[in-house]
């Protein structure tokens, strides 16, 4: 069993819409999150960083962090064309000095 | 944050040979990573460039196939030895450059590597 499972989609949405996004983790002892966007051809851009369980606001982002069901998610409302991109979770443990876990990242089309 | 240049941005390369990737950093950085990101698959840790001494390589990954310096904080390269097709991938150099405990890693754009 992968320690990060991400669904890869490919999820294709209505301009507008509400898009939610999920990862669930096997390893208990992880603690820092993290929500990647990756555009085509570019690196993995930073988009939402929490620390243990709860809710974190961004403007148009929402990362929630469950840890007793091992499960994250990402939501983006109002979604733009621009938001279209690969979307990774990472994880981390004691410290993000160290390594980061991935999910497959999953592949999201906002058409107009 | 810290802005990240990687070079090549990408190659095509015969199998056999040597190719070393170069990660610049326009300042000083606390850590410096080296991840493989292949079709399909979820980003990979090659290892830690650690300044001044041997880099940290995680499970499966060896110096003789991915030697990496860091001489200063500000750059490291990754060398992808003896090249065959399964190394084909997207090479990726990330950086923490705020101080302090528990920052996030930023990423380069990658370079992307295919091998004949």
């Amino acid at each position: 069993q992968k320690e990060v499972e991400q669904d890869p989609g490919p999820l294709s949405v209505p301009e507008g819409a509400i898009v939610s996004l999920n990862c669930t983790y096997s390893n208990s002892a992880f603690q820092y999150f993290m929500w990647y966007r990756q555009y085509s051809r570019k690196g993995p851009e930073l988009l939402m960083y929490t620390y243990s369980s709860g809710n974190k606001e961004d403007g148009r982002f929402t990362a929630q962090v469950d840890k007793s069901s091992k499960y994250i998610s990402l939501f983006i409302r109002d979604s733009q064309p621009s938001d279209s991109a690969t979307y990774l979770c990472a994880m981390a443990r004691g410290s993000t000095l160290g390594r980061l876990y991935f999910g497959r990242g999953t592949q999201l089309t906002v058409w107009p | 944050s810290a802005v990240i240049s990687q070079k090549p941005s990408r190659d095509i390369c015969q199998r056999g040979t040597s190719l070393t990737i170069q990660c610049q950093v326009d300042s000083q950085v606390t850590m410096m990573f080296w991840y493989r990101q292949q079709p399909g698959q979820s980003l990979t840790l090659i290892a830690t460039a650690n300044q001044g001494s041997e880099a940290t390589y995680e499970s499966g990954f060896v110096i003789d196939k991915f030697p990496i310096s860091r001489p200063n904080l500000t750059f490291s390269t990754l060398t992808v030895s003896n090249m065959s097709p399964e190394d084909s991938s997207i090479y990726l150099c990330s950086v923490t450059s705020e101080t302090g405990d528990n920052q996030p890693q930023h990423f380069g754009d990658g370079t992307r590597l295919s091998i004949l």
